[in-house]
């Protein structure tokens, strides 16, 4: 079955280090997001990608870095500069605007 | 741009109660509306879609109908279960010149046994 995988489910990270996380998807969708969402709270956008090799900024981009070298790929990498980056994940995808998106599970980080 | 109002929560309800969850849109054009949904601990999921004005979209019990003349998307089920419970997300509208969608907090859905 098609459909988007967010690796690992669980990530702990230690003060001043990068880590990354992973988000693949099996649909063939051209343009994959990033959100991070904190307790009780919405979806904020992180970075947006709508076409290979190329990625927009969202709303939080700062202390965020992305990638888009493979159609199927779309790794987020929460740097050192990222202060509060506890959160939970969410990657998603979509083929088109009258479709949708479908998310992945998540991955909950946590800073130790 | 296209954005929505939706009914804050958190909503607490009886087993077998009415649901309803209200959303109002913004948007210019004829754009596809969208509920998601949230269970603890996992991502969102679509729940349910409509594309043009008057279309419904239903699924596992709940409906909503795109009203174009009052501009609005409200989330119902006639009878909630426990399982039920989750978090609702009234998406913007997504019209063809957009490219992402930005989502508010959602409402809070608790069903008591």
């Amino acid at each position: 079955d098609g459909g988007i995988t967010q690796s690992p489910k669980y990530l702990f990270r230690k003060e001043g280090q990068n880590v990354t996380l992973s988000c693949e998807q099996n649909l063939n969708h051209d343009a994959m997001y990033w959100y991070r969402q904190d307790p009780g709270q919405g979806l904020r956008l992180i970075y947006y990608s709508q076409i290979v090799n190329d990625f927009q900024k969202g709303d939080i981009a700062e202390g965020y870095s992305v990638s888009r070298e493979k159609k199927e790929s779309f790794p987020l990498t929460v740097t050192s500069a990222q202060k509060n980056p506890t959160a939970f994940y969410l990657c998603a995808s979509s083929i088109g605007s009258r479709l949708g998106y479908t998310f992945g599970s998540g991955t909950r980080l946590t800073v130790v | 741009g296209n954005s929505v109002t939706q009914m804050e929560g958190p909503v607490t309800l009886s087993e077998e109660a009415f649901l309803t969850i209200n959303c109002t849109y913004t948007a210019t054009g004829y754009p596809s509306l969208f509920w998601y949904v949230q269970y603890p601990g996992e991502g969102l999921q679509l729940l349910l879609k409509a594309t043009k004005a008057d279309d419904k979209g239903s699924n596992k019990g709940f409906e909503a109908t795109y009203r174009k003349e009052t501009t609005s998307f409200h989330l119902e089920k006639g009878s909630v279960q426990v399982s039920d419970s989750a978090v609702y997300f009234c998406a913007p509208p997504w019209g063809s010149s957009a490219s992402k969608i930005i989502f508010g907090s959602g409402t809070r859905l608790s069903i008591r046994p």
